[in-house]
């Protein structure tokens, strides 16, 4: 069965601060991934999503990057953190012939 | 992109009745509309879908109708109870290949409480 491994699963980092989220999807190949950020009031919203190594759509300007440099791992990063960068940050992963997409447990980001 | 509207964002219900939450999409390709359900502190879970080509759909106490033409769709629990109190989310995307999921974009929420 499909698996995805996010971490940290907590991060306080200060305003200016880089940043590096991962994700790993296992118990299944060429997976679609997603991140998405949940701000209380808004929802899931998309972030990015890729359809293959190296294959990334950005939905939304914004402080962040995601890079895909494996088929099942995806990373969400940031040179410089802004205070609105704060929220709960999921990844998701599902695979051709299986519509259900799959969440990681998600890394609650605090700027400070 | 595809813009999901969710209403309502909080919904209280006695024990036993029904709750009805809609959603609303804009692109008309769209053609595959999951619910997903997210307990306090845990990950979203996927509760029930369906497809552009079918108009309802149910799984025990769990309904989902779909309105194409109206571009809205409903999710319908019946015999509430209070393990049912969640945040309960629509999403909208464009299937492709038949099989494949496309980007998903989901609605803002609906904060289901279950009062015993």
């Amino acid at each position: 069965s499909q698996t995805i491994h996010q971490w940290p699963a907590t991060l306080v980092q200060p305003v200016g601060s880089p940043l590096s989220l991962e994700c790993t999807v296992e118990g299944t190949s060429n997976p679609n991934l997603y991140w998405y950020r949940q701000a209380a009031g808004r929802g899931l919203q998309l972030l990015f999503y890729s359809v293959g190594i190296g294959q990334i759509s950005s939905e939304v300007p914004q402080n962040l990057s995601a890079s895909r440099p494996q088929d099942r791992q995806f990373i969400l990063s940031s040179k410089k953190l802004l205070l609105s960068d704060s929220g709960f940050y999921l990844c998701a992963a599902d695979a051709a012939g299986n519509t259900e997409a799959f969440f990681g447990q998600g890394t609650r980001l605090t700027v400070v | 992109g595809e813009n999901v509207e969710q209403h309502p964002s909080t919904l209280s219900v006695q024990e036993g009745d029904s709750a009805v939450i809609k959603c609303t999409y804009s692109d008309s390709a769209s053609n595959y509309f999951p619910w997903y359900k997210q307990e306090l502190g845990k990950r979203p879970q996927l509760i029930i879908d369906i497809r552009s080509n079918v108009g309802e759909k149910k799984d025990q106490r769990i309904a989902v109708t779909l309105n194409k033409t109206a571009k809205h769709f409903s999710l319908h629990i019946t015999e509430t109870q209070p393990e049912d109190s969640a945040v309960y989310f629509c999403a909208a995307s464009r299937m492709w290949g038949g099989s494949t999921l496309g980007r998903l974009y989901f609605g803002r929420g609906t904060q289901l409480t279950v009062w015993p």
